[in-house]
């Protein structure tokens, strides 16, 4: 019944690990996006894909790779993990333009130690 | 650049109590405007939106008019209740390809018994 599932809800790594989030959503949107969530709750977008082609692809660093294998799934995968990564990542999708608003996931809480 | 700026928090009311958070933008053209709200461990949930100047949107006993003369979207409520307690995002969208909603900071609404 979840529209937009992410897996792992949390997720506490060592420094330099490699890890990946998964994202499914079965609205059959055929966008979806990264959103990375600070401490203080401030919300940047990460990347975004259309029907598996990436079109935002904003100023992150290069060990953050995005993946959508289907328009269904958006997985991103982190290298050399950070202590600066720790955050919350939403996942969500929309139809076309943003305009319809977006259904975002529940979340994925990445503590790095 | 496109930006959202809410009144910061915490906001803290009784129950009952008349809610306003503000939030002013700043952009080209005529965006989409929205509130999100996340409540505590959730993702965000659309509450309302608005796409066109004056119109009002309205959700769960909350509204918010876009004023397009002062680039506002103030939320409003008439009476809090305790579960409205989380975080409300302002948000816009300049509904073009390749762009995402932007989003303001965050406002934290505290409500007691």
């Amino acid at each position: 019944d979840t529209a937009v599932s992410q897996t792992p809800k949390y997720l506490v790594t060592q420094m330099g690990n490699d890890k990946s989030i998964k994202c499914e959503q079965n609205l059959g949107h055929d966008t979806m996006y990264w959103y990375k969530q600070d401490s203080k709750k401030f919300l940047k977008i990460m990347f975004s894909y259309n029907n598996k082609e990436l079109i935002i692809n904003e100023t992150v660093p290069n060990r953050f790779s995005p993946k959508s294998p289907d328009k269904a799934h958006l997985n991103l995968h982190i290298n050399s993990l950070e202590l600066g990564d720790s955050a919350v990542y939403f996942c969500a999708s929309s139809q076309g333009s943003e305009n319809y608003g977006y259904t975002f996931g529940s979340g994925t809480r990445l503590t790095v130690v | 650049g496109d930006s959202v700026t809410q009144m910061e928090g915490p906001v803290t009311l009784s129950e009952e109590a008349f809610l306003t958070i503000n939030c002013t933008y700043t952009a080209t053209g005529y965006p989409s405007l929205f509130w999100y709200v996340q409540y505590p461990g959730e993702g965000l949930q659309l509450l309302l939106k608005a796409t066109k100047a004056d119109d009002k949107g309205s959700n769960k006993g909350f509204e918010a008019t876009y004023r397009k003369e002062t680039t506002s979207f103030h939320l409003e409520k008439g009476s809090v209740q305790v579960s409205d307690s989380a975080v409300y995002f302002c948000a816009l969208s300049r509904g073009q390809a390749g762009t995402a909603l932007i989003f303001g900071k965050g406002t934290t609404l505290s409500v007691s018994s």
